[in-house]
């Protein structure tokens, strides 16, 4: 069965600083990624998605992810993140028409 | 305005007790799905239903039971039998073509005391 690995659970950043968030799947073949927030008292909501095409997608608030599938991987960044920006955030891979969840990373990005 | 609704907010019960959490969508999407969000452990699916009068069980759907007789309804009711039921619960829906995310609503906090 398909699972997700999100490899950091907290990550601390200042304002300004660079953004990598690593997402690994279990499962090749065909598959569509999603990248979704959580802002703090906010309803989830998505970030990106992947489902063919170009590999390197954009989302909103100027986050963007690339999908390598040879490494299965889906990792989302930001060049440079606000304060705003503190979250939790969650990979997700379809598999059978559910979606499969990472853990979340919680980011905390110091003013 | 659109949207999917979870009431309420915030759920106290005694332990024994079932509980039933309301979710309500008014996008037209034939999908709805019930997780579950624990600290560290991301989003367990529970239950779906990808059509009226049709579900199928999650991942973690021992203890919990759900309904589907309208379009814009799933109820998921927590039941005695849920070992450890104090959680927060969000429920999504979602088109059924396959290139669309799923929409969540802002969830229910349920504390069993």
């Amino acid at each position: 069965a398909q699972s997700v690995s999100q490899h950091n659970h907290h990550v601390i950043l200042s304002e300004a600083a660079s953004l990598e968030l690593g997402c690994n799947y279990s499962y090749g073949g065909t598959v569509n990624l999603f990248w979704y927030v959580q802002y703090p008292g906010q309803h989830l909501q998505l970030l990106l998605k992947y489902f063919s095409g170009d590999p390197l997608v954009k989302g909103i608030k100027g986050f963007e992810a690339e999908f390598i599938k040879s490494k299965f991987s889906f990792n989302l960044r930001k060049p440079s993140v606000q304060w705003s920006d503190t979250a939790e955030y969650f990979c997700a891979v379809t598999q059978g028409g559910k979606l499969i969840f990472g853990q979340g990373t919680e980011l905390s990005v110091k003013p | 305005d659109g949207g999917i609704t979870q009431s309420p907010k915030y759920l106290f019960r005694k332990e024994g007790q079932n509980v039933t959490l309301s979710c309500e969508q008014n996008l037209n999407h034939d999908a709805m799905y019930w997780y579950r969000q624990d600290p560290g452990q991301g989003l367990r699916l529970i239950y779906y239903s990808q059509i009226v009068n049709d579900f199928q069980k999650g991942d973690i759907a021992e203890g919990y039971s759900v309904s589907r007789e309208k379009k814009e309804s799933f109820p998921l009711t927590v039941t005695s039998a849920q070992k450890n039921p104090t959680a927060f619960y969000l429920c999504a829906s979602k088109r059924t073509d396959p290139y669309n995310e799923q929409f969540f609503g802002p969830g229910t906090r349920l504390t069993v005391l």
